[in-house]
């Protein structure tokens, strides 16, 4: 079975600020995923990351892929309220056609 | 172009009762899926039809959970009966071709088993 553990579970942090959430496993993923969740709705893709080392930029998000393609991280810089959201990194196995998602961060700006 | 729709968004039923989900996915999209999403957890995959077949169910706990996808377009989920550890969101997504290519899901549909 494939975990995806995320951290922190929780954070809150004040307009303006930097954060970086994490997302670990001790199995090797062939692409990873980011995923934001607002209340109500679905998950919305944010970003894919296949190689491992990749680094990946949406406007303030920086996206990382592991060297070892086990783990990934989301940097925030200066975030906004609109930030705020449940976000979900989720990924494939090797040969695994099933998405399996981490245990998610939830994130709160505080204006 | 229309998103994915799920109904109905709400739905509180008792323990052992039935009830049933119905997802209509993006139109021309092949794959669609399921999944359970727990308050506090990811969701996790239930089932995965590629149009009307079967791709993935080995988490569908099939004494109580039921799915299909009838002619390749519509699916509905159906439990029964109904435990208390059901309660969750239930997530319906699509995408193009296959697993390789981009999921949109649905807005969900809240169960709370009583």
């Amino acid at each position: 079975t494939q975990l995806l553990e995320q951290s922190p579970q929780f954070l809150s942090i004040q307009e303006g600020e930097n954060l970086t959430v994490y997302c670990n496993s001790s199995s090797v993923f062939s692409s990873l995923q980011w995923y934001r969740q607002e209340p109500g709705e679905g998950p919305v893709l944010l970003v894919t990351v296949v190689t491992g080392g990749e680094v990946k930029k949406l406007k303030r998000l920086t996206f990382q892929f592991g060297d070892a393609r086990k783990d990934s991280s989301l940097h925030i810089t200066a975030a906004q309220p609109g930030d705020t959201g449940l976000y979900l990194c989720a990924g494939w196995g090797f040969g695994n056609e099933k998405l399996t998602f981490g245990t998610g961060t939830r994130l709160t700006i505080i204006p | 172009e229309a998103g994915v729709a799920q109904s109905p968004r709400y739905k509180i039923i008792e323990k052992r009762q039935s009830v049933a989900f119905w997802c209509n996915p993006i139109s021309g999209h092949a794959t669609l899926y399921w999944y359970q999403q727990i308050l506090g957890q990811g969701p996790k995959l239930l089932i995965q039809f590629q149009n009307n077949g079967v791709v993935d169910d080995s988490q569908l706990p099939k004494d109580r959970f039921s799915a299909e996808r009838l002619k390749g377009v519509d699916s509905t989920l159906k439990i029964q009966p109904a435990k208390l550890e059901d309660s969750a969101v239930y997530l319906c997504a699509s995408s193009f071709r296959n697993w390789a290519d981009t999921q949109y899901f649905g807005p969900g549909t809240r169960l709370t088993v009583l």
